[in-house]
């Protein structure tokens, strides 16, 4: 059974402070993935990794950076939080590395709130 | 870039009628064509998906359609039951191995 965790449910941030979120993966999958949901959005890709150390831009990357030094973590990071990424941040993780046609796996979301 | 439009946005049936959710996209080499289904306050979870050389796909009462040469394909779901109630995803696969590209979303509503 796979499982996707990360780090908080919720998270309450100060605009300007510099905010992580994790994701780990137990399944030994290749691809981890970062998306943010908002009502009447769907979910928007932000950045994804299909292997250790690689990354690639999504559609709304602007803000936002991401680090995988393990093949079972994904981290975003928001380096100067603006109120404007309020929002349910969701991870999730495919198994095959630049195969995007694998089941994705997603986390249980995690909804920050920049003040 | 990829547009991806769902139809209807929201979607209102009673428990036993079918439901039809459509997906429009517009990357003609997208060869990967999944739905999601998302129950509130729950993760995405895939339900459903089809590869371009096949047509139609069933399993049990969801069943999904593909036309590439119009570039839409459809989630059908039949004898529809109150645990279907969901937000429901496509995520055509993007420049033909790149990304999911997600849909805004349908909001299904099953009564009984």
């Amino acid at each position: 059974d796979v499982k996707v965790t990360q780090s908080s449910r919720y998270l309450v941030k100060r605009t300007g402070e510099k905010v992580f979120l994790e994701c780990v993966q137990d399944m030994d999958h290749e691809n981890m993935f970062w998306y943010r949901q908002d009502p009447g959005l769907g979910l928007r890709l932000i950045y994804f990794s299909y292997d250790v150390k690689m990354k690639e831009k999504g559609d709304i990357p602007e803000g936002y950076s991401v680090s995988r030094e393990k093949k079972e973590r994904f981290s975003l990071i928001l380096e100067s939080a603006s109120t404007n990424q309020t929002s349910m941040y969701l991870c999730a993780s495919s198994l095959s590395g630049q195969a995007y046609t694998d089941t994705q796996y997603f986390g249980p979301g995690t909804r920050l709130t920049v003040l | 870039g990829e547009n991806v439009e769902q139809h209807p946005s929201t979607l209102s049936v009673q428990e036993g009628d079918s439901a039809v959710i459509k997906c429009t996209y517009s990357d003609s080499a997208s060869n990967y064509f999944p739905w999601y289904k998302q129950e509130l306050g729950k993760r995405p979870q895939l339900i459903i998906d089809i590869r371009s050389n096949v047509g139609e796909k069933k399993d049990q009462r969801i069943a999904v359609t593909l036309n590439k040469t119009a570039k839409h394909f459809s989630l059908h779901i039949t004898e529809t039951q109150p645990e279907d109630s969901a937000v429901y995803f496509c995520a055509p696969l993007y420049q033909a191995g790149t990304a999911l590209i997600f849909g805004k979303g349908t909001t299904l509503s099953v009564s009984s």
